[in-house]
């Protein structure tokens, strides 16, 4: 059974890192890019960028480059999503997706980061 | 704002058949498929829908999808209560060279 399974919910401080997670389990995690997709609070779904396991090369929406960076550690099937100084603005859902051809075909459950002084 | 444009909600009676409609553009919609996702409350979108009109497995009949040009529609036939829920439409953009989705649609069964 394929499945996604993300970190923790996650409170910080505005300034402060993080870096969150998702394990892939049940298929060839190399094989197939991994996203991640943002949902601010009450509002739609974002694509922030990818990720290929099996190079770590990775893509990023213009709206998210510089912002963030997405590893991956394909030793271990997982993928990261990381930032290095959060704002409020940044509270938001989390989810990693699996890309299939051309779909969003498997998701994680969503990893909640709230960042408040 | 969001790159394709979803009706940002809707609505019908049990039983009653209604549609989405995604509008796009010829980066996205106009060259690429379309992808429908479900996101019931409280939980992580779910594909619906995907290369315009296929169903993944376990998915009913009752969800339809057509796409025409540079617009796209999920139909939803015989409606049910526990449809209610958030419907995404999706497709490559190839000027972002990257996934592009609606706004979403809140779909609320009276």
């Amino acid at each position: 059974e394929v499945q996604l399974v993300q970190s923790g919910a996650e409170v910080k401080k505005p300034g402060e890192s993080l870096r969150i997670s998702c394990k892939g389990s049940g298929y060839s995690f190399a094989t197939y890019w991994i996203s991640w997709v943002r949902q601010l609070p009450g509002k739609g779904l974002e694509w922030m960028g990818r990720i290929d396991p099996s190079d770590s090369h990775t893509n990023y929406s213009p709206s998210f480059q510089g912002h963030v960076t997405i590893s991956a550690d394909k030793s271990i099937t997982t993928a990261y999503l990381q930032w290095s100084s959060l704002k409020a603005s940044d509270t938001a859902m989390y989810y990693c997706a699996r890309r299939n051809d051309g779909t969003f075909d498997y998701w994680g459950r969503g990893t909640l980061v709230t960042v408040s002084s | 704002h969001s790159v394709l444009t979803q009706p940002p909600s809707a609505s019908g009676t049990p039983g009653q058949r209604v549609t989405i409609s995604c509008s796009g553009s010829s980066s996205n919609i106009g060259s690429n498929t379309v992808n429908w996702y479900q996101q019931l409350p409280g939980t992580a979108p779910k594909l619906l829908i995907y290369t315009n009109n296929q169903r993944p497995s376990g998915v009913p009949d009752r969800f339809s999808g057509s796409k025409s040009g540079t617009s796209a529609s999920l139909a939803i036939s015989g409606l049910q209560s526990e449809d209610e829920a958030d419907y995404y439409c999706a497709a490559w953009d190839d000027s972002l060279n990257g996934p592009v989705f609606g706004g979403g649609t809140d779909l609320t069964v009276l």
